[in-house]
């Protein structure tokens, strides 16, 4: 069946370290990625996306993600977190032709302490 | 900016009970999805549906249905309700794009909270 992994449930950091959060996914064809953010209480909201072209792609909020085709890996990553980075963080993967069934991972939920 | 309405952010039921969840998007996209959201299982889709009065079955359909007479309301229908099915909810909308529809990002509502009881 294809899945998405993220083996990081819970993470915890203190203010201006570094992140990187893991995301493997398990289709042999070609896919888009996203990683989506759910801040405590809002709704969830797109922090990047990977269609085609450059694998390392910057989104939101400093953030940035690289696909590694070879290791169906799609990491999330932050040089420095904030405070207002805890929130809980979910990536996804849906098939080229596949329309748009996502299938998302589990999550992982991260707390910056200040 | 796009903008997903769900009806009610708290609702509480009765196992046995029909239920309703509405949502309304405002951006005239073609495709709207149900999902789930459940601790240590992130989201499941319900259904999901490209076009007014289509639909298809996501990934756990199961105890639900869907309705969307009209392009901007998406309906879920919990047709008699049962306490396993005490979750979040949570509607989203895509517009349809390129490479098969695949590259749009989803836009999602609030969530509701429904506890069956």
């Amino acid at each position: 069946a294809q899945s998405v992994s993220q083996h990081n449930h819970h993470v915890i950091l203190s203010e201006a370290a570094s992140l990187e959060l893991g995301c493997n996914y398990s289709y042999g064809g070609t896919v888009n990625l996203f990683w989506y953010v759910q801040y405590p209480g809002q709704h969830l909201q797109l922090l990047l996306k990977y269609f085609s072209g450059d694998p390392l792609v910057k989104g939101i909020k400093g953030f940035e993600a690289e696909f590694i085709k070879s290791k169906f890996s799609f990491n999330l990553r932050k040089p420095s977190v904030q405070w207002s980075d805890t929130a809980e963080y979910f990536c996804a993967v849906n098939r080229i032709g596949g329309f748009q069934k996502l299938v998302f991972g589990t999550g992982t939920r991260l707390l910056v302490s200040p | 900016d796009v903008k997903v309405t769900q009806s009610s952010r708290y609702l509480v039921k009765r196992t046995g009970e029909k239920v309703f969840l509405e949502c309304v998007q405002d951006m005239d996209h073609e495709n709207m999805f149900w999902y789930r959201q459940d601790p240590g299982l992130g989201l499941r889709l319900i259904y999901f549906s490209y076009d007014v009065k289509m639909k298809e079955k996501g990934d756990i359909p199961e105890g639900y249905s869907v309705s969307r007479e009209k392009k901007e309301r998406f309906s879920l229908i919990l047709e008699s309700a049962s306490t396993n099915q005490t979750s979040m909810y949570l509607c989203a909308s895509s517009r349809t794009g390129s490479r098969q529809g695949s590259n749009q990002p989803q836009h999602f509502g609030d969530g509701t909270r429904l506890s069956i009881l």
